[in-house]
């Protein structure tokens, strides 16, 4: 079993909708939590960042954090055609640099 | 602030041949990853360098692969002899360090292909 399951999608929504991302992990040393961004032939780019349990709101995007049940969402509202992209979760452990990353998920809103 | 750069960005190269591929990290930051991405496994750490020193290897696939970080502003990945299951996009991140500002920076990637 792999550290850190993702839906790999794709997923396609139309502008303007509520968009829902996931990831579940097993590890449960896991406290830091990531959500980057992948424009198509870019490396990843840090998009939310939360520690342990709880939620964090950054503008359109929401991360939320549900360590009892091993499992992160990333919400984004009103959906926009340069949201398309590739998410990518990503955790680590305190003490710990290295990351573990989901396979990512590609999403395409339609305008 | 130039970000993480590497080169090249594009290698195409046959089997047998080596293959090395370049990463300079954004100044001030002393950690750096060296990561591959594969549509069938995703991004897959292969080594992390702290302070210029390996901390963990595990992730390189086998002896065909090595890593250097001679100085804080350079470090190389080797592949020799290439095979074409080695093809791949590989990056490169940095980072301060450890804590809340460990953000990984990754660099725009090379794309390897080995025929």
């Amino acid at each position: 079993q792999k550290e850190v399951e993702q839906d790999p999608g794709p997923l396609s929504v139309p502008e303007g909708a509520i968009v829902s991302l996931n990831c579940t992990y097993s590890n449960s040393a896991f406290q830091y939590f990531m959500w980057y961004r992948q424009y198509s032939r870019k490396g990843p780019e840090l998009l939310m960042y939360t520690y342990s349990s709880g939620n964090k709101e950054d503008g359109r995007f929401t991360a939320q954090v549900d360590k009892s049940s091993k499992y992160i969402s990333l919400f984004i509202r009103d959906s926009q055609p340069s949201d398309s992209a590739t998410y990518l979760c990503a955790m680590r452990g305190t003490g710990a640099n290295n990351l573990f990353f989901g396979t990512g998920t590609r999403l395409t809103v339609i305008p | 602030d130039a970000g993480v750069i590497q080169s090249p960005r594009h290698e195409v190269t046959e089997m047998g041949q080596e293959v090395t591929l370049r990463c300079k990290p954004i100044s001030g930051h002393n950690s750096l990853f060296w990561y591959r991405q594969t549509m069938m496994r995703g991004l897959e750490l292969l080594i992390y360098f702290n302070n210029n020193v390996p901390i963990d290897d595990s992730g390189m696939p086998e002896d065909r692969f090595s890593a250097k970080m001679p100085n804080a502003s350079f470090s190389t990945l080797k592949i020799q002899p290439s095979e074409p299951r080695d093809s791949a996009v590989y990056f490169c991140a940095s980072s301060v360090g450890q804590g809340r500002t460990d953000t990984q920076y990754f660099g725009p990637g090379t794309r390897l292909t080995v025929l």
